[in-house]
């Protein structure tokens, strides 16, 4: 069975600053991976996916990701952070038809 | 509809008592989620139902919790005699087809509190 490990359960930054979330899954068969983002009094959204090709992904407010097959990792990244962009972020990964999720990294972005 | 819709949003009841949790896809997805979500515990897996297919319960963490579908549509999760450690907040997703490339849509969830 899969499963996801996202190491930092909580980031505080400040604005402007860069951020990486990480996250590495279990198996390192052929898999789907995603970044899903709930903020305060939202409900889940996706964010940003991998399912082929390039192994770098991107998302439309700036954050990306990179599929490492080797170290089974898809950590997630943004340049310059926004106070808009706090947070909780969950990473996951396809099992069959359904997706298994970490545990949650809580971005919070200081100004 | 326009989107998952869940009820109740917010939901206390005793220990030992039974609940039901409601959720209604969108319109046409023909897979339907349910996942828990509790803190430091993350979002865990319980069920998933995929058109006429046998649901696949591996999540689901007792026999007091059991889900339905009916008619391929709405669909109820039951938890029977309830702990105070079924406290956490209960999501239902929808996808068009149930494929894992496919993105989940999230209803906003029902806040369970077992006192």
């Amino acid at each position: 069975a899969q499963s996801v490990t996202q190491l930092d359960s909580q980031v505080p930054v400040f604005e402007e600053a860069p951020v990486e979330l990480r996250c590495n899954y279990s198996s390192s068969v052929s898999v789907y991976l995603f970044w899903y983002v709930q903020y305060p009094n939202q409900g889940l959204q996706l964010l940003l996916k991998y399912l082929s090709g390039s192994t770098l992904v991107e998302s439309i407010n700036g954050f990306e990701a990179e599929f490492n097959k080797s170290q089974t990792s898809f950590h997630l990244r943004k340049p310059s952070v926004h106070i808009s962009d706090t947070a909780e972020y969950f990473c996951a990964v396809s099992e069959g038809g359904k997706l298994i999720f970490g545990q949650g990294t809580e971005l919070s972005v200081k100004p | 509809g326009a989107g998952v819709s869940q009820s109740p949003s917010n939901k206390v009841t005793e220990k030992g008592k039974d609940v039901e949790l409601r959720c209604d896809p969108i319109s046409g997805h023909t897979a339907l989620y349910w996942y828990r979500q509790s803190l430091g515990q993350g979002l865990e897996f319980l069920i998933y139902f995929q058109g006429n297919s046998a649901p696949d319960k591996s999540g689901l963490p007792s026999d007091r919790f059991s889900a339905e579908r009916t008619g391929g549509s709405v669909s109820t999760l039951t938890i029977q005699r309830t702990q105070q450690e079924d406290s956490a907040v209960y999501l239902c997703a929808s996808s068009l087809g149930g494929q894992p490339n496919e993105k989940l849509f999230f209803g906003s969830g029902t806040q369970l509190s077992v006192l």
